[in-house]
C-alpha cells in the first residue's frame, strides 16, 4: 500500500526556521517526484516544488523560488520542505504528494502556524 | 504561466441529480505522446485532497463510475451522474503539463441544497 506519512503539525515563531518532512512507502521512492502543496486557511491548492529523489532534480514555482528549499534523502526514503525564516503568511496546511505523469497519492497534511 | 479556471464557484446539488464542473486551461494540456495532463480531484471536509480522474478520462481506483471526465485542449468537464450526500466538498482541477510548475483551478464548492 503507497503510504506518505508527513511529521507532525507546528507552531513557530516569525524569524525562525523549519524542516517538515514527508516519508514514503509502499512503491520505489526514486521512481517517482515527490511534491509539496500549500493550503492556506480557507484557500486553494498551491504546488510549491517538486524533486525527483532518484536524481534530486528540483523544480519551483516561481512564486515559492527563494522562499523554501525542497530536498530529499533516498536512503531514507523521505522528502523535505524546509524555510530559513518564516513569515505569518507562512501559515498554512502543507502536503506533500506522490507524481509521476498526475499527482496521485496525498500524505495526511503538516499544519504549520507561524505566530509571534 | 497556465491559468485554470473553473465554474460554477459554488454548486448546490440534490441528492439523485446529476451534477457538471467546467474547467478551462489558458493553453492546451494535450502532451505530443497522445495524453492530456488533466487531473480532478475531491477535498472532502477536513481530508486530504484526493484523486478523482487523471489524464483527462481515467477513474483513479477506487472512484465510484458515477463520476466521469471529459475534454480536450482547453476545456474539460467532471460529471456526476447521480450526486449523493458523501460527494460534498471542493472539488479541483489540476494542469501536470506545463512548466515551471503544475495549477489547480481556483476550486468548486459542491453542498447538499
Amino acid at each position: 500500500e503507497v503510504q506518505l506519512v508527513q511529521s507532525g503539525a507546528e507552531v513557530k515563531k516569525p524569524g525562525e526556521s523549519l524542516k517538515i518532512s514527508c516519508k514514503g512507502s509502499g512503491y520505489s521512492f526514486t521512481s517517482y517526484w515527490i511534491g509539496w502543496v500549500r493550503q492556506m486557511p480557507g484557500k486553494g491548492l498551491e504546488y510549491i516544488g517538486i524533486i525527483y529523489p532518484g536524481d534530486s532534480d528540483t523544480r519551483y514555482s516561481p512564486s515559492f523560488q527563494g522562499q523554501v528549499t525542497i530536498s530529499a534523502d533516498k536512503s531514507l526514503n523521505t522528502a523535505y520542505l524546509q524555510w530559513s525564516s518564516l513569515k505569518a503568511s507562512d501559515t498554512a496546511m502543507y502536503y506533500c504528494v506522490r507524481h509521476k505523469e498526475y499527482t496521485d497519492y496525498w500524505g495526511q497534511g503538516t499544519l504549520v502556524t507561524v505566530s509571534s | 504561466d497556465i491559468v485554470m479556471t473553473q465554474s460554477p464557484l459554488s454548486l448546490p446539488v440534490t441528492p439523485g441529480e446529476p451534477a457538471s464542473i467546467s474547467c478551462r486551461s489558458s493553453q492546451s494540456l494535450l502532451h505530443s505522446n497522445g495524453y492530456t495532463y488533466l487531473g480532478w480531484y475531491l477535498q472532502k471536509p477536513g481530508q486530504s485532497p484526493q484523486l478523482l480522474i487523471y489524464l483527462g478520462s481515467n477513474r483513479a481506483s477506487g472512484v465510484p463510475d458515477r463520476f466521469s471526465g471529459s475534454g480536450s485542449g482547453t476545456d474539460f468537464t467532471l460529471k456526476i451522474s447521480r450526486v449523493e450526500a458523501e460527494d460534498v466538498g471542493v472539488y479541483y482541477c489540476m494542469q501536470a503539463l506545463h512548466t515551471p510548475l503544475y495549477t489547480f483551478g481556483p476550486g468548486t464548492r459542491v453542498d447538499i441544497k
